[in-house]
């Protein structure tokens, strides 16, 4: 997996977007960028993926930047129990294997 | 369905006792993992698995043994334990990838924590 950087916390006020970086300026072309997330004390969750194009689901959308050197996770309205540890990971999709950072915290907050 | 399940959910071991920690996923899937995750810190691989029959090593495997008798089953084992392995250990499991979407989504289990005193 290629190496991805994120921040360690952030903040965000209940109703309000989301925006989470990823940085992975070393990402393959085979490579796609996965987010995952994980509440409290609960195995991780798997939220979206995607290679070049942007991409949404009922849970949130990503934002991959032409060069793809760089990504955002958007969680259109954040509520509490969007709290949660995010990760994001580049992976070839075959591989066998994911590889799981520290993520970055976010507080959602009223 | 009920995903991946682990049992225990809670384990306390004194240092150089056995056990094993049972993952079963009801999802048809392949691929099944055993991850650890130490406070604060992200998800590690243990030992991991492509098939029924099938065991490889993760990045952390050393103190761990497992095997996948079954495809619906994956067991980690601790044969003689030590502090260092107090963690919350997770499993997960995964289709195949197939076609042309490759797709890595990874389901979870509830984890199981264990302490070694």
């Amino acid at each position: 997996d290629a190496k991805t950087t994120q921040p360690p916390s952030m903040d965000c006020a209940e109703g309000r977007a989301a925006n989470l970086p990823c940085n992975h300026s070393t990402i393959s072309g085979n490579e796609y960028v996965y987010w995952y997330r994980q509440i409290h004390s609960q195995g991780p969750q798997y939220i979206i993926h995607g290679l070049k194009n942007n991409e949404t689901n009922e849970m949130a959308s990503l934002i991959i930047t032409e060069d793809r050197k760089s990504s955002t996770l958007i969680l259109p309205h954040a509520t509490l129990r969007d709290t949660a540890v995010y990760y994001c990971i580049a992976n070839t999709g075959t591989a066998s294997k994911l590889t799981f950072g520290t993520g970055t915290r976010l507080q959602v907050t009223l | 369905n009920a995903g991946v399940t682990q049992t225990p959910k809670f384990r306390v071991l004194k240092t150089g006792q056995s056990m094993t920690l049972l993952c079963a996923q009801d999802m048809n899937h392949e691929y099944m993992y055993w991850y650890r995750q130490d406070p604060g810190m992200g998800l590690r691989l243990i030992h991991y698995s492509v098939g029924e029959g099938t065991t490889a090593k993760g990045e952390v495997p050393d103190g761990y043994n497992v095997s996948r008798l079954k495809k619906q089953n994956f067991l980690l084992g601790l044969e003689s334990a030590a502090p260092s392995q107090t963690s919350v250990y997770f499993c997960a499991s995964r289709q195949t990838p197939l076609g042309r979407e490759f797709h890595n989504e990874q389901f979870f289990g509830p984890g199981t924590r264990l302490t070694v005193l």
